[in-house]
Formats: C-alpha cells, sequence, structure tokens
C-alpha cells in the first residue's frame, strides 16, 4: 500500500534560514510526488510536483524539492525563510489506483520567526 | 481567474438538521473530490467523481451523500449532522486520470454543528 510520513509535526526556523520539511514515501511502482501548504481557514494551495525526470523540482514561492529514490524521501526546501512561509504543509503520493488519489501525511507546520 | 469556489465559507446548522455545500469551478476539470478535515489533520477523502461516475470511499459514512449535476458544479449534502461532522469540508477538482495533475483547491467550508 502507498503511504507517506512526515516525521515531524513542527519545524522551526529564523527568519532568513534555511529551511526544509522532510517527507518519506512507499509506493509500489513510480512514484507521484506533491507538496501543498495551507495557510489557516484556507484550502491547500499546490507548491510542486515531481512525475519524473530531474530529481531537483522548482516550484512556487522560492520552495524546491529533491526526490532521492534511494532514500524515498522527497524532502521541501527553500534557501531563505520569510515569516510568510509560516503554515501547514503536507506532503502527498498519488494513490496507486490510478484515479489521481492523494495520500495525504500527516502534515508539518512549520513556524518562521523575525 | 480560473478557480474553485466553495459556498458558503462557513456554515452553522443544528444537530441533525440537513445541510448543503456548495462547490463550484471554472477550471473545466472533469474530476472533482470532497475531503474532510479536521483540526490540522491531514484531508480525508470522502468520495470523487470521474465526469458524472460517483466513487464512493469505503469508510464515508451513509450520512454524507454529493451530487454532481454538471461539470461546473458539485455538492456535499449531511443528512442528519452530527457533532462529530463538525469540520473543514474542501473542494478539489483534477484535469483527467493518471494521477500526474495536481488537484486544485477550493478554499474550504467550516461547519460548525450545534
Amino acid at each position: 500500500a502507498q503511504s507517506v510520513a512526515q516525521p515531524e509535526d513542527q519545524v522551526n526556523v529564523a527568519e532568513g534560514n534555511p529551511l526544509t520539511v522532510k517527507c518519506t514515501y512507499s509506493v509500489s511502482g513510480n512514484p507521484y510526488l506533491f507538496w501543498y501548504v495551507q495557510y489557516p481557514n484556507r484550502g491547500l494551495q499546490f507548491l510542486l510536483k515531481y512525475i519524473t525526470g530531474d530529481n531537483l523540482v522548482k516550484g512556487s514561492y522560492g520552495f524546491e524539492a529533491e526526490f532521492n529514490k534511494s532514500q524515498t524521501s522527497f524532502h521541501l526546501k527553500k534557501p531563505s525563510a520569510l515569516v510568510s512561509d509560516s503554515a501547514l504543509y503536507f506532503c502527498a503520493v498519488r494513490d496507486g489506483d490510478n484515479t489521481g488519489k492523494l495520500i495525504f501525511g500527516q502534515g508539518t507546520t512549520l513556524q518562521v520567526k523575525p | 481567474d480560473a478557480m474553485v469556489i466553495q459556498n458558503p465559507r462557513y456554515q452553522v446548522t443544528q444537530f441533525g438538521k440537513p445541510v448543503t455545500l456548495s462547490c463550484s469551478q471554472t477550471l473545466n476539470h472533469n474530476v472533482m473530490y470532497w475531503y474532510q478535515q479536521k483540526s490540522s489533520q491531514a484531508p480525508k477523502l470522502l468520495f470523487h467523481y470521474y465526469d458524472k461516475d460517483f466513487n464512493n470511499e469505503a469508510d464515508t459514512p451513509d450520512n454524507f451523500q454529493s451530487r454532481r449535476p454538471n461539470t461546473s458544479f458539485c455538492f456535499l449534502d449531511i443528512r442528519s449532522p452530527g457533532l462529530g461532522d463538525a469540520a473543514m469540508y474542501l473542494c478539489a477538482t483534477r484535469l483527467g486520470l493518471g494521477g500526474y495533475n495536481e488537484q486544485f483547491f477550493g478554499p474550504g467550508t467550516r461547519l460548525t454543528v450545534l
């Protein structure tokens, strides 16, 4: 069965420092991986995805993620954090049944302090 | 701008009183999803439509029903809301099958059950 894990409930980082939000996955077949961000009382916003190709994926708002097949990871990164990046981040993997359904991680709250 | 719209943003209902949440989209996506999200947890898929084909998740309670009268609109009906149904309800859309396209989320409807 497909699964995704976000090992950290919360990540704290100072503004201007690099940030990493971790995600590991377990899939049969090729993984389709996604990152979403959710601000309070809002829906999820798509940040980036990995389908195939270059392991470093660039997305919205300066975020990027690195696909690592050997470590089965897809960590989200940003070189310089902003206070406005503070939000709830979800990693997701496509469910294997080809319907486009997503299996979400439990979410990681990112807190960026000035 | 093309988007996913949910109405109302906030809904208060009484225990056992039926309620309907609506979702509309201008993206012309053929797949629509309804999720339930409780207190910063991962969204939980209730059901989805591929065109008019309805797909219910195995653990979605019978209390939850859905209608999709056309491509643009989708409704979530909760026949007899209980206190445990208080949550954020998210609608999402996606183009096609295959799983490589991302889902686009609406802003959500926060349901309160008194």
